[in-house]
């Protein structure tokens, strides 16, 4: 149990483009979906933190406009990277809150480059 | 803003040696800190939990201690095995059940 999908698990696109990551919680709902970013060798960053049928709540550093994100259900949380720039490239990884235990479960990760 | 620090970016260590993993951290108090095994290209994988009030916390090879006066967990593997290799990630709870992950230590086990 506890399973969480991310798809698509690679996107290559061109600088400009927008590219969507969705990030589905399996056998579980979840109220609270988080999304994080990774830089090569370096630990994970919190992005923001998205509540089902609510604005998601960003990190400080995060532009909100340039990453959008959609909780459109308990086990869908959507994020955009709008008009992507080589400096988008990362791994995007995502996690659910099932609300017990606090725990999060992670996606596999969705490695994004940007040409 | 809370640091957290782990305190090796790399560690090897002989087969069935015990690997110690210490992560730091400062200018906080979480409620409870956790630990995570990340493979190369892969989500990280929850290990152990372990809260403020608890000084240790054990799950089958894995041991986790936590104090709260020094700031510091430090994380077991006894009987540390190749398959053992991977990242491993400190996380304090950041409020609002957010997590803020160490730097990571990258665990070599040489057979």
């Amino acid at each position: 149990g506890a399973v969480v999908s991310q798809h698509p698990s690679r996107v290559i696109c061109k600088s400009g483009t927008s590219v969507k990551i969705e990030c589905r919680s399996l056998d579980f709902q979840a109220t609270t979906m988080f999304w994080y970013r990774q830089f090569p060798k370096q630990s994970l960053m919190l992005m923001a933190t998205s509540n089902e049928g609510s604005k998601a709540t960003y990190e400080q550093g995060v532009e909100k406009d340039k990453f959008l994100i959609n909780h459109a259900s308990l086990t869908l949380s959507t994020l955009t990277v709008t008009s992507a720039h080589p400096e988008d490239s990362s791994f995007y990884i995502c996690s659910a809150d099932p609300g017990y235990h606090n725990e999060q479960f992670f996606g596999p990760g969705t490695r994004l480059t940007v040409l | 803003s809370q640091k957290i620090e782990q305190n090796s970016e790399a560690l090897n260590i002989q087969e069935g040696k015990t690997a110690t993993l210490t992560c730091n951290y400062t200018n906080y108090s979480p409620a409870y800190l956790q630990w995570y095994r990340q493979d190369p290209g892969r989500g990280p994988v929850f290990l152990l939990l372990i809260r403020e009030n608890e000084k240790e916390k054990r799950k089958e090879r894995l041991k986790v201690t936590f104090d709260t006066t020094l700031k510091q967990s430090l994380f077991h593997i006894t009987a540390s095995q190749p398959a053992d290799s991977a990242t491993y990630l400190c996380a304090l709870e950041g409020g609002a059940n957010n997590l803020f992950f160490g730097t990571g230590t990258r665990l070599t086990v040489i057979p």
